[in-house]
């Protein structure tokens, strides 16, 4: 399997923009993840879907920030509009759930700078 | 609420001497723990897990965790340390038996000196 997917590998864009992260899951899993990590914060949990449906978006920094799994193969972070703050790399994980404590398979990860 | 403490912020360690990274953590049920590590620029990987069992479990590239359960512990060890092993390494835990969100430490940074 070619594990994790996420696009793009690095995003740079303006203030105000609006910024698509995708993630494509390891094939089978059912449990989606997305994380976000800066040296200030450390690595910070923003949303995770069990089976396509949101479970827990309570990491979601504010309004700005959206996503969703269309599919069992794909999700997206969205961030509209963009700010300086957000700069930060954006992790997607997933793991497979419900049968016991399986391990969570991180992405590449997508760098992305906001100025 | 589940929680997870790596007391060290950066661990410093002679390449062939013992090392070991430190992890406490807090559940109400069950824990189940994991250790990843980081290489830069690329994203966590998998090392080892303790879900129930032997207190001792073995991982990746020689590592290993002992699980106590009376300290709340969970350290993270390998008898010989490696220059490639200096990374960044994450402790965390889930509650057994609650919602699959594993909670992750802040990391410790491991420098292997040559």
């Amino acid at each position: 399997d070619a594990g994790v997917i996420q696009s793009p590998r690095h995003e740079v864009t303006e203030m105000g923009q609006e910024v698509t992260l995708r993630c494509k899951p390891i094939s089978g899993h059912n449990s989606l993840f997305w994380y976000r990590q800066t040296m200030m914060r450390g690595l910070e949990l923003l949303i995770y879907f069990n089976n396509n449906v949101p479970i827990d978006d309570s990491g979601m920094p504010e309004d700005r920030f959206s996503a969703k799994m269309p599919n069992a193969s794909f999700s997206t972070l969205k961030i509209q509009p963009s700010e300086p703050r957000d700069s930060a790399v954006y992790f997607c994980a997933s793991s497979l759930t419900g049968q016991g404590p399986y391990e969570q398979y991180f992405g590449p990860g997508t760098r992305l700078t906001v100025t | 609420a589940q929680s997870v403490a790596q007391p060290e912020d950066q661990v410093n360690v002679a390449e062939g001497n013992p090392l070991t990274v430190k992890c406490t953590y807090s559940v109400s049920g069950n824990p189940y723990l994991f250790w990843y590590v980081q290489y830069p620029n690329r994203g966590l990987q998998f090392l080892l897990k303790y879900i129930t069992g032997d207190n001792l479990v073995k991982g990746s590239y020689g590592f290993e965790a002992e699980f106590n359960k009376s300290q709340t512990s969970f350290h993270l060890k390998k008898p010989s340390a490696l220059v490639s092993d200096s990374a960044l390494y994450f402790c965390a835990v889930r509650d057994g038996g609650r919602d699959d969100k594993i909670i992750f430490g802040k990391g410790t940074r491991l420098h292997i000196l040559p």
